[in-house]
């Protein structure tokens, strides 16, 4: 069965750190990859998204993913975090069946 | 603008009651979703339906029962049946059931046993 298996269930930052968010997928075929947020008190909203093409995607508010297929893995980056990005973090992926989700990362970022 | 609109934002179960969740869509999606969110483990598929009058079950339908009779609504009910039901429902759609396509989602019910 398909899985997603983000590393870090909680991360704390303090402003203007760099950001790396580990995601990794288990589907071994043609593979959708997304990654959601949802702030505090909010819905969850798409960050970014990959279906083919290059390899780097760019998404809102500066964050981007990079597939590296070899490794199976779809990981969230941004150089420079600031407080408002204080939310939790979700990788998804969709093989041959159902969008399927990681557990999730918390990040909290100190001002 | 258009959106998911999920309601209540809270709500109580007494034991051995069912309760039914509302969702509607007004962005004319064909696909909708029902989740439920626990602290550690991500969010799971209750059920979802591709198109209006049909809907398959998930990853975790014991216990949930949904009906799709119009295109932009999805409610969902939690049955007595269901014996963990204190979580974070959370109502999702797309413009198709295809991969490519994003979910969109609400604001989501909090539900919790009395």
């Amino acid at each position: 069965a398909q899985s997603v298996s983000q590393h870090n269930h909680h991360v704390i930052l303090s402003e203007a750190a760099s950001l790396e968010l580990g995601c990794n997928y288990s589907y071994g075929g043609t593979v959708n990859l997304f990654w959601y947020v949802q702030y505090p008190g909010q819905h969850l909203q798409l960050l970014l998204k990959y279906f083919s093409g290059d390899p780097l995607v760019k998404g809102i508010k500066g964050f981007e993913a990079e597939f590296i297929k070899s490794k199976f893995s779809f990981n969230l980056r941004k150089p420079s975090v600031q407080w408002s990005d204080t939310a939790e973090y979700f990788c998804a992926s969709r093989g041959g069946g159902k969008l399927i989700f990681g557990q999730g990362t918390e990040l909290s970022v100190k001002p | 603008d258009g959106g998911i609109t999920q309601s209540p934002k809270y709500l109580f179960r007494k034991e051995g009651q069912n309760v039914t969740l509302s969702c509607e869509q007004n962005l004319n999606h064909d696909a909708m979703y029902w989740y439920r969110q626990d602290p550690g483990q991500g969010l799971r598929l209750i059920y979802y339906s591709q198109i209006v009058n049909d809907f398959q079950k998930g990853d975790i339908a014991e216990g949930y029962s949904v009906s799709r009779e119009k295109k932009e609504s999805f409610p969902l009910t939690v049955t007595s049946a269901q014996k963990n039901p204190t979580a974070f429902y959370l109502c999702a759609s797309s413009l198709q059931d295809l991969g490519n396509q994003p979910q969109h989602f609400g604001d989501g019910t909090r539900l919790s046993i009395l």
